[in-house]
């Protein structure tokens, strides 16, 4: 049971380039997270999904789209990255399920963009 | 809306002294309280988590923290820290749709 993964785990773009995030968990879980991470400022949702094919925005959604096209993975895309999107992203799920609201984490990806 | 704020970003301690981190919430519905601790370079775990019943709970590594509904916190202790302890901490409230507003984080440094 690996839990969530992420991939890549380091990836340095050039400003205006794009790249997917891949999120995969084997807990069969409805709901998926994306977050950003910057010194200081806590965890910030970017977007989440409560199940498959479907997706919202979070917190901090603009520069970003999302995908979940299958109940296991989400997908983070950026389109044309920007200085301002250097950040560690983590990845999260949660059960769905009434009286579980904790969320298990992937252990990120760090994300340069110069 | 539900909002956290963690009182102090960073709180140095000897090793075997006693810590206590600080936070309080603001919710306008029923409240579920979590703590997530951070290692360097990896993911957030869960800690332990307030969910009803006994205002206390404790984690399996000896921390423990107190739901106090009157003062709106939910403050982290331990009575005595290991150089192991040394994290970041982060205090979350749920919101809804399985989501949780984290707070800023602290960063517990446990000297020798």
């Amino acid at each position: 049971n690996a839990g969530v993964t992420q991939t890549p785990k380091f990836r340095v773009l050039k400003t205006g380039q794009s790249m997917t995030l891949l999120c995969a968990q084997d807990m069969n879980h409805e709901y998926m997270y994306w977050y950003r991470q910057d010194p200081g400022m806590g965890l910030r949702l970017i977007h989440y999904s409560v199940g498959e094919g479907t997706t919202a925005k979070g917190e901090v959604p603009d520069g970003y789209n999302v995908s979940r096209l299958k109940k296991q993975n989400f997908l983070l895309g950026l389109e044309s990255a920007a200085p301002s999107q250097t950040s560690v992203y983590f990845c999260a799920s949660n059960h769905g399920l009434a009286g579980s609201y904790e969320q298990y984490f992937g252990p990120g990806t760090r994300l340069t963009v110069t | 809306a539900q909002s956290v704020t963690q009182l102090d970003s960073q709180v140095p301690v000897f090793e075997e002294a006693p810590v206590e981190l600080r936070c309080n919430y603001s919710s306008s519905v029923s409240v579920y309280l979590f703590w997530y601790v951070q290692y360097p370079n990896q993911g957030l775990q869960l800690l332990l988590k307030y969910l009803s019943g006994s205002t206390l709970v404790e984690s399996i590594n000896g921390f423990e923290a107190e739901f106090n509904k009157s003062q709106t916190s939910f403050h982290l202790r331990k009575p005595s820290v290991h150089i192991s302890d040394t994290a970041e901490y982060f205090c979350a409230v749920y919101t809804n749709a399985g989501k949780s507003t984290f707070g800023d984080g602290t960063t517990l440094t446990v000297k020798p």
